[in-house]
């Protein structure tokens, strides 16, 4: 099993849809959680972080996080066409390095 | 405020020739410094990091090699290029606790 696993999409939704983007983990001490969104050709930018359990809302970006199901996700409301990007969630214990999921494609038609 | 230096842009490089990419942080002290590759539909994956000058981790043994002769100095090198060596590399510097923030990346093709 690998350490974090996320569906590589593509996911296409029509402007204005609410999207979910999930991932889920084996490793119980991971403990910092973050997602962040990749244009293409670009390096990742950081999006949401979130320190242990619990949602944490960001304009129209919400994260959440259940560490007893060892399962995060992202929603995105009101989703625009700039929207449209690769979303990568990432994890870490704390003293060791993230590991990332291997992303999300997302395609926001207008 | 702090920003991330990485260069170049994009490289072509034959198969068996040297590399040298750089990174340099702007704006911070004693960061954590990290080089990334991602190749597509693999993810981004960890070869190298850094805690402090002179301290690097590999995390995939490989042709490659890094080296962090200043605080705010990265350094990715290869003697001799592979063709699988191609992909997306990507500089980051973190404070500990902290999320990471990313180069704009390099973009290497080995032919």
């Amino acid at each position: 099993q690998k350490e974090v696993e996320q569906d590589p999409g593509p996911l296409s939704v029509p402007e204005g849809a609410i999207v979910s983007l999930n991932c889920t983990y084996s490793n119980s001490a991971f403990q910092y959680f973050m997602w962040y969104r990749q244009y293409s050709r670009k390096g990742p930018e950081l999006l949401m972080y979130t320190y242990s359990s619990g949602n944490k809302e960001d304009g129209r970006f919400t994260a959440q996080v259940d560490k007893s199901s060892k399962y995060i996700s992202l929603f995105i409301r009101d989703s625009q066409p700039s929207d449209s990007a690769t979303y990568l969630c990432a994890m870490s214990a704390g003293n060791t390095p993230l590991v990332f999921g291997k992303g999300t494609r997302l395609s926001v038609i207008a | 405020s702090q920003t991330i230096h990485q260069w170049p842009a994009t490289l072509v490089q034959p198969v068996g020739s040297p590399l040298s990419l750089e990174c340099t942080v702007e704006g911070t002290s004693n960061p954590n410094l990290y080089w990334y590759r991602q190749a597509a539909g693999r993810g981004l994956q960890l070869l190298f990091y850094s805690v402090g000058i002179g301290q690097i981790s590999s995390e995939v043994p490989q042709n490659l090699s890094a080296s962090r002769p200043q605080d705010r100095q990265f350094i990715l090198s290869s003697k001799k290029l592979l063709l699988s060596d191609s992909g997306f590399y990507l500089c980051a510097w973190a404070l500990p606790g902290y999320g990471y923030t990313f180069g704009s990346g390099t973009r290497l093709t080995v032919v």
